[in-house]
């Protein structure tokens, strides 16, 4: 079946530091990727997505890449903001599959 | 702008009791789903609609049931609430589902605890 693996937390870190989530998956097929981010209180919001092999996607200052031969798409961002804690998911769907199979969300706390 | 709107926000039950948590959106989209969200486990889809008029289990349907009303609504009841039941519940909507790659459209969650 699809999966998603996420790297646990939590994750702290300063502010303008660099992060990285990493994100690895199993799917039959060519899955489709996403990151979501959820901020407190609050529910899932799609922060970027790529469809096939080598897309990148970006969003605020986020950026993941489709690495089919790694069967990854990790999230990074060159330099968070306090406003970036959150909790951030990882996501799949595959091919004629309306279902999204979500990682188990990573944590991250940014300190002034 | 609305989006998707779950009612209540917060839920106290006791074990047994039934409860039907109400989901409408307004963006005129095909797909909803219910996802529940525990500790360390991340999202796990409960029921889904891919359509007006059908409805399919996901991962974790035992002790759900759910009802389609019409395009806008999707209600989640709980029959016999039990202690496992105790998560934040979130409803989400999707264009045309996500095989089509459309993203989903997540409510704000209702907190539900059974004692």
């Amino acid at each position: 079946g699809n999966s998603v693996t996420q790297m646990e937390g939590p994750v702290t870190l300063s502010e303008e530091a660099f992060l990285t989530i990493n994100c690895t998956y199993t799917a039959t097929g060519y899955p489709s990727l996403f990151w979501y981010v959820q901020y407190p209180g609050e529910g899932l919001q799609l922060l970027l997505k790529a469809t096939k092999a080598d897309d990148k996607g970006s969003n605020k200052g986020f950026e993941a890449t489709y690495r089919k031969e790694t069967t990854s798409f990790h999230l990074e961002k060159g330099s968070v903001q306090v406003s970036d804690s959150a909790v951030y998911f990882c996501a799949l769907s595959a091919n004629n599959d309306y279902k999204l199979s979500f990682g188990a969300g990573t944590t991250v706390t940014v300190r002034a | 702008n609305a989006g998707v709107t779950q009612t209540p926000k917060f839920q106290v039950l006791k074990t047994g009791q039934s409860m039907t948590l109400q989901c409408a959106q307004d963006m005129n989209h095909n797909s909803m789903y219910w996802y529940r969200q525990d500790p360390g486990m991340g999202l796990r889809l409960i029921y889904y609609s891919a359509s007006e008029g059908t409805t399919d289990k996901g991962e974790v349907p035992n002790g759900y049931n759910v009802s389609r009303l019409n395009k806008r609504e999707f209600s989640l009841r709980l029959e016999s609430a039990a202690p496992s039941q105790t998560s934040v519940y979130f409803c989400a909507s999707s264009e045309l589902g996500a095989r089509d790659n459309q993203p989903q459209h997540f409510g704000d969650g209702t907190r539900l605890s059974i004692l």
